[in-house]
């Protein structure tokens, strides 16, 4: 049968604001770190990534901000819209050349209020 | 970008039965590609690595003659869940790595994912 899930923190805005989403990673190791989006029922959507020799990255709507000092990432999306609304994830890689697996985060939905 | 598929997308079966889930890239050639598994609202959780050619690596309490994954080309890779119990009911999902993405928007790093395979087992 199913898991006891957990409860995802969610993070409600209305449309046209800003939103801030948070991450901690977990391996001081980790050299390069990607959001996802994932909507229900479907596969994670690559939104966009840093490598740990930046600091800053932006996109279309959205920045990625890297803190390796405290091991912390955000993802600010700006003007949401209602279809932002999905969970987010962040996920770390690190490894040799063999093994550039991804570690992922616990997420946050999104949910944003028309 | 590079796109990943899924066969098939949902599926329901007995008890004891076994299943098999395809994941193909669909314009790329994936050396590697990686299985994952999510349980209702919780985050993907890596099962193993599926390399081309070789025996794919398992991360640690996956049991590997349960989940049989066979990567026989640089396009697919098959997780066949055998002898399926209702507590292997779950969300699969499969990624690949595209070796030669541009550097500028997206790194080799970067993992594309398929659209996820509903497996419910009776």
């Amino acid at each position: 049968g199913e898991s006891v899930g957990l409860h995802l923190p969610t993070l409600s805005v209305q449309e046209g604001d800003n939103s801030i989403i948070n991450c901690a990673y977990s391996n001081s190791a980790s050299d390069y770190f990607i959001w996802y989006k994932q909507e229900s029922g479907k596969g994670p959507q690559f939104i966009i990534d840093i490598r740990s020799n930046m600091d800053k990255r932006q996109g279309q709507r959205v920045t990625v901000l890297l803190n390796k000092t405290v091991k912390h990432l955000s993802l600010q999306i700006a003007a949401t819209q209602p279809g932002d609304s999905a969970v987010y994830f962040c996920a770390e890689n690190w490894g040799d050349t063999g093994r550039r697996a991804l570690t992922f985060g616990s997420g946050t939905r999104l949910q944003v209020q028309p | 970008g590079a796109v990943v598929s899924q066969h098939p997308s949902r599926v329901i079966c007995k008890s004891g039965t076994s299943v098999k889930i395809e994941c193909r890239s669909l314009d790329f050639q994936a050396t590697t590609m990686f299985w994952y598994r999510q349980f209702p609202k919780q985050s993907l959780m890596l099962m193993a690595t599926s390399n081309e050619g070789s025996k794919a690596t398992y991360e640690q309490g996956v049991e590997k003659d349960k989940f049989l994954i066979n990567h026989a080309s640089l396009t697919l890779s098959t997780l066949t869940v055998t002898s399926a119990h209702p507590e292997d009911s779950s969300f699969y999902i499969c990624s690949a790595r595209d070796p030669m993405a541009s550097g500028g928007r997206t790194s080799t790093d970067t993992q594309y994912f398929g659209p996820g395979t509903r497996l419910t087992v009776l």
